[in-house]
């Protein structure tokens, strides 16, 4: 079936260590991105990628990084530099809007700080 | 920041009456809204989607309408079931050519059996 993977579901991260959160698609979307949700809020946009080896900073990218070396793949790490980086984690991937977005979402990373 | 809104925080319902949630968005040349659903602890499912050459979607128990002039979005669920208990999320483009979405703070629905 095709679909987003994201893994770990759960991610402990102590004090000033980088953490790496994956994400997979197998929907042969070229469009990936990484929101960060907390409670009662919205979803935030941290990173996204149009095309591979290409990639913008969203509106919360301080203290966060990505790469896109595969079509399929879109991890992001939370660095140290993230002061509050406890929150839940979703990667989403789409086609192109002028064919129809297909916009999906993985089932999400929940990162706490320890 | 966030253009997407909704009216309601949150919503409770009887088992079986038909459901009601609201989104105001802000750029009126928007060509295209989703709707979705979050469960706790999941991400967020696809209801359906509405382009701004229509006013009305049907889906199986739900319906989107458009409201253009006022720049308002309704999800409507129909005989509304416990399994409906979720955030619901509207969302709208960022911008007019991108694939980005803003998202809205959601509304959860409460389903009383």
């Amino acid at each position: 079936d095709g679909g987003i993977t994201q893994s770990p579901k759960y991610l402990f991260r102590k004090e000033g260590q980088n953490v790496t959160l994956s994400c997979e698609q197998n929907l042969n979307h070229d469009a990936m991105y990484w929101y960060r949700q907390d409670p009662g809020q919205g979803l935030r946009l941290i990173y996204y990628s149009q095309i591979v080896n290409d990639f913008q900073k969203g509106d919360i990218a301080e203290g966060y990084s990505v790469s896109r070396e595969k079509k399929e793949s879109f991890p992001l790490t939370v660095t140290s530099a993230q002061k509050n980086p406890t929150a839940f984690y979703l990667c989403a991937s789409s086609l192109d809007r002028a064919v129809g977005y297909g916009y999906t979402f993985g089932s999400g990373t929940r990162l706490t700080v320890v | 920041g966030e253009s997407v809104g909704l009216h309601l925080p949150t919503l409770s319902v009887q088992e079986g009456d038909n459901s009601i949630i609201n989104c105001a968005y802000s750029n009126s040349a928007s060509d295209y809204f989703i709707w979705y659903k979050q469960e706790s602890g999941k991400g967020p499912q696809f209801i359906i989607d509405i382009r701004s050459n229509m006013d009305k979607r049907q889906g199986q128990r739900v319906t989107v309408l458009l409201n253009k002039t006022v720049k308002h979005l309704s999800l409507q669920i129909a005989a509304t079931q416990p399994g409906d208990s979720a955030v619901y999320f509207c969302a709208e483009p960022r911008t007019n050519t991108g694939n980005q979405f803003y998202f809205g703070t959601g509304t959860s629905l409460t389903v009383i059996p």
